[in-house]
């Protein structure tokens, strides 16, 4: 079974763009959680989608923004970029977002802002 | 709210030496507990869970936990480290009585000595 798939794998953007990442989970899995990581703060959750609704939210500012589609397919949207937004963006997939099931990890999007 | 405490930044064995990460949680009710690894430029990989039932989990590469309800510990642990175990090790909690979020501790990293 394919894995957990992320693009870009790479990413540069200058200040003040906007920027959509994509993940495509596993087969069969519908739930899709989104999270930052950085050196200095870590594993920062930022939302997490099932069934095309948002369940779950961190504790960023509105620039940042997801959504699902119906075949589980997720995207995050990153709009005025700053440098602090430099970070792996990882994406995870389960079967559901209630607890007992693990997370499968994509290989993430390295996004650098200048 | 949840949240996961790894008190040690590193931790470095000898190859064939028993290795312990060592995880501290905080939730409000029962927890889901968790362990990742990360590899270099890697996504993470799910280790072994702790739903309920036996309080000793045994879970891939021959990592196993312990779950300690009354220290609120859920220690990794390998009888005999591989260099290949170098990497970086998250624990991560959902609190079932909460938002279901997934909290993951600050990472330890770990280096096992040829």
């Amino acid at each position: 079974k394919a894995g957990v798939t992320q693009t870009p794998r790479y990413l540069i953007k200058t200040r003040g763009q906007q920027v959509t990442l994509s993940c495509s989970p596993i087969s069969g899995h519908r739930s899709v959680s989104w999270y930052q990581q950085t050196p200095g703060q870590g594993l920062q959750f930022l939302f997490e989608y099932f069934s095309e609704t948002q369940r779950n939210k961190g504790n960023f500012p509105g620039r940042f923004s997801g959504r699902q589609f119906s075949n589980s397919r997720s995207e995050m949207n990153v709009s005025t970029l700053e440098l602090g937004d430099s970070a792996l963006y990882l994406c995870a997939s389960s079967l559901s977002w209630t607890g007992t099931y693990e997370q499968y990890f994509g290989p993430g999007t390295r996004l650098t802002v200048t | 709210a949840q949240s996961v405490a790894q008190p040690e930044d590193q931790v470095n064995v000898a190859e064939g030496n028993p290795l312990t990460v060592k995880c501290t949680y905080s939730v409000s009710g029962n927890p889901y507990l968790f362990w990742y690894v990360q590899y270099p430029n890697r996504g993470l990989q799910f280790l072994l869970k702790y739903i309920t039932g036996d309080n000793l989990v045994k879970g891939s590469y021959g990592f196993e936990a312990e779950f300690n309800k009354s220290q609120t510990s859920f220690h990794l642990k390998k009888p005999s480290a591989l260099v290949s175990d170098s990497a970086l090790y998250f624990c991560a909690v959902r609190d079932m009585t909460g938002d279901y979020k997934l909290s993951f501790g600050a990472g330890t990293t770990v280096t096992v000595r040829a």
